[in-house]
C-alpha cells in the first residue's frame, strides 16, 4: 500500500520560503509524477506543480518564478520550495501521486494526509 | 482553455440520484477525474478515465463525458456521499498542466 506523508514547519514568516518534504513508502517514485497541490482555508484545490521520476517539472504559471520541486537522492522522498510567501500562500499542502493512462487519463491516485502551514510573523 | 467549471452546491433526497457536472474546453481531450473531500481530510479519488472506480468505490459512482462536459453520478446517494467533489484534468494548451474545477459541495438530505 502506498503512503505519502508530508512534512515542514507549520509557520513560515512573509517573505521567507516554505519548504515542504513528502516521504513515499510502500512504492517505487519511477514511473509516476509527484505532485504538489494546496487548499487554502475554505477553499478549492489548487495544482502547484509536479516532478517525473525522470526528473523533469512542470509547476502552474502563476507560482512558477517562485516553486521549485525536486526528488531526494534518496528517491523516497520530493520537496517543494516556495520563496517570498504571503499571507495568500496559507494553505494546506498536500503531495499527490500522479498517473497517466492513455494519453487521456490523468489522475491523483494517492495522496498525503495534508500539512497546514501558515504564513504570519 | 485551463478552465473547469461546477456548480458550487448540489442537494439530492437520500436513495435519490443525484449528477455532478464539470465543464471545460479541456475534456474534449482529456478525461476528468474525481475527488471526494470530507471535512478534514485529503481529497480521494473516486473516478478517472471513461467510466474508472478505483477499488473500495462503491458502484452507485459512475462516470461520464459528452463534449465539453464530465459528468459523476451517484445512483442512491448515502448520507456518507455528503461531501465536496473536485473535477480534475490536464490542460488543453500542450503545456501538461493540471487543473481543478472549483468543487461541488453535495448535500443528501
Amino acid at each position: 500500500q502506498v503512503q505519502l506523508q508530508e512534512s515542514g514547519p507549520g509557520l513560515v514568516k512573509p517573505s521567507e520560503t516554505l519548504s515542504l518534504t513528502c516521504s513515499v513508502s510502500g512504492g517505487s517514485i519511477n514511473s509516476y509524477s509527484w505532485n504538489w497541490i494546496r487548499q487554502p482555508p475554505g477553499k478549492g484545490l489548487e495544482w502547484i506543480g509536479y516532478i517525473s521520476f525522470t526528473g523533469s517539472t512542470n509547476y502552474n504559471p502563476s507560482l512558477k518564478s517562485r516553486v521549485t520541486i525536486s526528488i531526494g537522492t534518496s528517491k523516497k522522498q520530493f520537496s517543494l520550495h516556495l520563496t517570498s510567501v504571503t499571507a495568500a500562500d496559507t494553505a494546506v499542502y498536500y503531495c499527490a501521486r500522479g498517473r497517466v493512462s492513455d494519453f487521456t487519463k490523468y489522475y491523483f491516485d494517492y495522496w498525503g494526509q495534508g500539512t497546514l502551514v501558515t504564513v504570519s510573523s | 482553455s485551463s478552465e473547469l467549471t461546477q456548480d458550487p452546491a448540489v442537494s439530492v433526497a437520500l436513495g435519490q440520484t443525484v449528477r455532478i457536472t464539470c465543464q471545460g474546453d479541456s475534456l474534449r481531450s482529456y478525461y476528468a477525474s474525481w475527488y471526494q473531500q470530507k471535512p478534514g481530510q485529503a481529497p480521494a479519488l473516486v473516478m478517472y478515465g471513461k467510466d474508472n472506480r478505483p477499488s473500495g468505490i462503491p458502484d452507485r459512482f459512475s462516470g461520464s463525458t459528452s463534449g465539453n462536459t464530465a459528468s459523476l453520478t451517484i445512483t442512491g446517494a448515502q448520507t456518507e456521499d455528503e461531501a465536496d467533489y473536485y473535477c480534475h484534468s490536464r490542460d488543453s494548451s500542450g503545456n501538461h498542466l493540471e487543473v481543478f474545477g472549483g468543487g461541488t459541495k453535495l448535500t443528501v438530505l
